[in-house]
């Protein structure tokens, strides 16, 4: 069956970095976009990122522009996300999603990991 | 950005009424309108998407409709598991993907 499991997240202070991972598993992950998504505590939800699925595309959130990176190493099975210039406004869980077609990203997901969170506090 | 307004923010109903959601955006997305489940610590759950196609396990008291710039979830009868937080996307022009705020359907 298709898992997302999300790991890096806790407590960093601000201005400080952060890598997440979502390992995959159960399909065939090269074949596939993965996102990004994330929600503050309390709030919804908010789109941050994707890549395509041979890695050669990228899109952010303006909110994140400039500050976090995604990658992802189909060898592996894994998709990252580097998150630098922390701010407080970033606190929130992140999950990774699998977009739900094959191929080039379609821009909504079928799949979803149980999230880490990510804490931005001094 | 297209940004996407859900309504009520809450509503409450009783198991086996009948729920209608709203989203409107702010521009045309055709039918490109996906809505999403989520229960409190759990991750979202795709529902429908573009507008009126159930997800794959998703039960038929679940239904979309809509195109432009307005949209519904109805769910024919509420059943215990159903009271949870609904939201729309659009995926009709990205990025960015864009999100309504959510609209928490809860016990009366």
């Amino acid at each position: 069956q298709v898992q997302l499991v999300e790991s890096g997240g806790g407590v960093v202070q601000p201005g400080r970095s952060l890598r997440l991972s979502c390992a995959a598993s159960g399909f065939t992950f090269s074949t596939y976009a993965i996102h990004w998504v994330r929600q503050a505590p309390g709030k919804g939800l908010e789109w941050v990122a994707v890549m395509s699925s041979d890695g050669n595309n990228e899109y952010y959130a303006d909110s994140v522009k400039g500050r976090f990176t995604i990658s992802r190493d189909n060898s592996k099975n894994t998709l990252f996300l580097q998150l630098n210039s922390l701010r407080a406004d970033d606190t929130a869980v992140y999950y990774c999603a699998r977009d739900a077609t094959i191929g080039w990203p379609r821009g909504y997901f079928d799949y979803w990991g149980q999230g880490t969170l990510v804490t931005v506090s001094s | 950005e297209i940004v996407l307004t859900q309504s009520p923010a809450t509503l409450s109903l009783s198991p086996g009424e009948r729920a209608t959601l709203s989203c409107r955006a702010s521009q045309s997305v055709s039918s490109y309108l996906v809505w999403y489940q989520q229960k409190p610590g759990q991750a979202p759950r795709l529902l429908i998407y573009d507008a009126s196609n159930r997800a794959t396990g998703i039960p038929a008291r679940f239904s979309g409709s809509g195109s432009g710039t307005d949209f519904t979830l109805t769910i024919s009868s509420l059943e215990p598991e159903d009271f949870a937080v609904y939201y729309c996307q659009q995926r009709s022009n990205w990025p960015p993907i864009t999100f309504g705020q959510g609209t928490r359907l809860e016990i009366k």
